[in-house]
């Protein structure tokens, strides 16, 4: 079976500082892994990803995410926040065999303070 | 990327009714489409797997006979709302299956009055 935890259900951070959304997950076979964003009253919009290689994975807008195997966790990060990065984030997994479907966290709120 | 698009974007309708909402995957074929269901401020829930030219598989505690779904192209899925009722009203997300990856609908907003 497959769980992900995101410790953390609300994030407030002032603009141009640095965030970290944290992302650990439970499987008994290998996963690949995934974060998502979504925005007000939208679907969800795949920022990256993270399938085989190298452990630090960049995205869109400017995220990036490692992955730690030992530790099970998928940080996703940002140097420098904007305003328009208040959204919702979602880590996801999905295993290697078996199941095909996705298997979500609960989900971060990141608030952008001006 | 790959674009799935959702139709309608919202909907509002009397309990009792039943609503169809149509997910489609615009540039790819998807043997495999899902339906979840989302709360406010809530993470997604998956409700079933759709399969194309098969049966849907619904997760546990999800009624397939009042959530029908059904897979009749590989790049059209719709999920029907039978006799709605007021806690049906959700966000309902649609998403296609290409690889690895899922590429979601932008979600049809169910309000049942």
């Amino acid at each position: 079976a497959q769980s992900v935890t995101q410790l953390d259900s609300q994030v407030p951070v002032f603009e141009e500082a640095p965030v970290e959304l944290r992302c650990n997950y439970s499987s008994s076979v290998s996963v690949y892994l995934f974060w998502y964003v979504q925005y007000p009253n939208q679907g969800l919009q795949l920022l990256l990803k993270y399938l085989s290689g190298s452990t630090l994975v960049k995205g869109i807008n400017g995220f990036e995410a490692e992955f730690n195997k030992s530790q099970t966790s998928f940080h996703l990060r940002k140097p420098s926040v904007h305003i328009s990065d208040t959204a919702e984030y979602f880590c996801a997994v999905i295993p290697q065999t078996g199941a095909n479907n996705l298997f979500f966290g609960t989900g971060t709120r990141l608030t952008v303070i001006p | 990327g790959a674009v799935v698009s959702q139709h309608p974007s919202w909907v509002i309708c009397k309990s009792g009714t039943s609503v169809k909402i149509e997910c489609r995957s615009l540039d790819f074929q998807a043997t495999t489409m899902f339906w979840y269901r989302q709360f406010p401020k809530q993470s997604l829930m998956l409700m079933a797997t759709s399969n194309e030219g098969s049966k849907a598989t619904y997760e546990q505690g999800v009624e397939k006979d009042k959530f029908l779904i059904n897979h009749a192209s590989l790049t059209l899925s719709t999920l029907t709302v039978t006799s709605a009722h007021p806690e049906d009203s959700s966000f309902y997300i649609c998403s296609a299956r290409e690889g690895w990856e899922q590429y979601f609908g932008p979600g049809t907003r169910l309000t049942v009055t």
